[in-house]
């Protein structure tokens, strides 16, 4: 059981493809963030936004473009993608930015061919 | 800058063995500890977490004691099943960037067999 949905759960693209990502959260919650989980790296944190601003972009390529509408909603627009960008890409959720505790969506699994 | 290692996997069990995932930390304050876990095809979980030095978290059997004195967060189990295969994450709170950001490990992945 989440609160933190993720569609979609897997998609693959091509090079010259551009696609976007979407989070939901149903908590009532103000902070959210991107994650990048790549196979044998620990979980790379990409952005973060606080009430629709966004507070963090951790040296993120410029081809991964995020969006913050409103509080619960986040998508992560993807263009010009590289082979090396697949990955498993995670929303997550906090009360505000400085909660401790996040709640994590399941994810989208990203394979760029 | 803050870091977190924890031992490398696979860990292979048989059901009712204990278990113990190492984990130490690096930082330069006292940051809250947690342990993550994630079950195939799903997001993160928090299992349990500690604010400070002494504490002990614990959830569905799983335990943890924040360690100062020896940098460590070690997550244990009694008796674990095979329900608990899963990848178990170790993460600190690091909030100097003036929000909380979660730094994690690498993870470390636990097959309980039957």
């Amino acid at each position: 059981e989440t609160g933190v949905t993720q569609t979609p759960r897997h998609l693959v693209m091509g090079m010259t493809n551009k696609k976007s990502l979407k989070c939901e959260q149903h908590l009532g919650h103000n902070a959210m963030y991107w994650y990048k989980q790549s196979a044998k790296k620990p979980l790379e944190l990409m952005f973060v936004y606080s009430l629709e601003e966004r507070v963090e972009n951790n040296s993120v390529p410029s081809r991964f473009s995020p969006e913050c509408p409103n509080s619960s909603h986040l998508f992560l627009h993807l263009h010009t993608l590289q082979p090396e960008d697949s990955a498993l890409y995670l929303c997550a959720s906090s009360h505000d930015s400085h909660s401790e505790t996040q709640y994590f969506g399941p994810g989208t699994r990203l394979l760029v061919l | 800058g803050d870091s977190v290692t924890q031992m490398e996997g696979p860990v292979t069990l048989s059901e009712e063995a204990f278990l113990t995932i190492n984990c130490t930390y690096t930082a330069t304050g006292y940051p809250s500890l947690f342990w993550y876990v994630q079950y195939p095809g799903e997001g993160l979980q928090l299992l349990l977490k500690a604010t400070k030095a002494d504490d002990k978290g614990s959830n569905k059997g799983f335990e943890a004691t924040y360690r100062k004195e020896t940098t460590s967060f070690h997550l244990e189990k009694g008796s674990v099943q095979v329900s608990d295969s899963a990848v178990y994450f170790c993460a600190l709170s690091d909030s100097s960037g003036g929000y909380n950001k979660l730094i994690f490990g690498a993870g470390t992945r636990l097959a309980v067999h039957p």
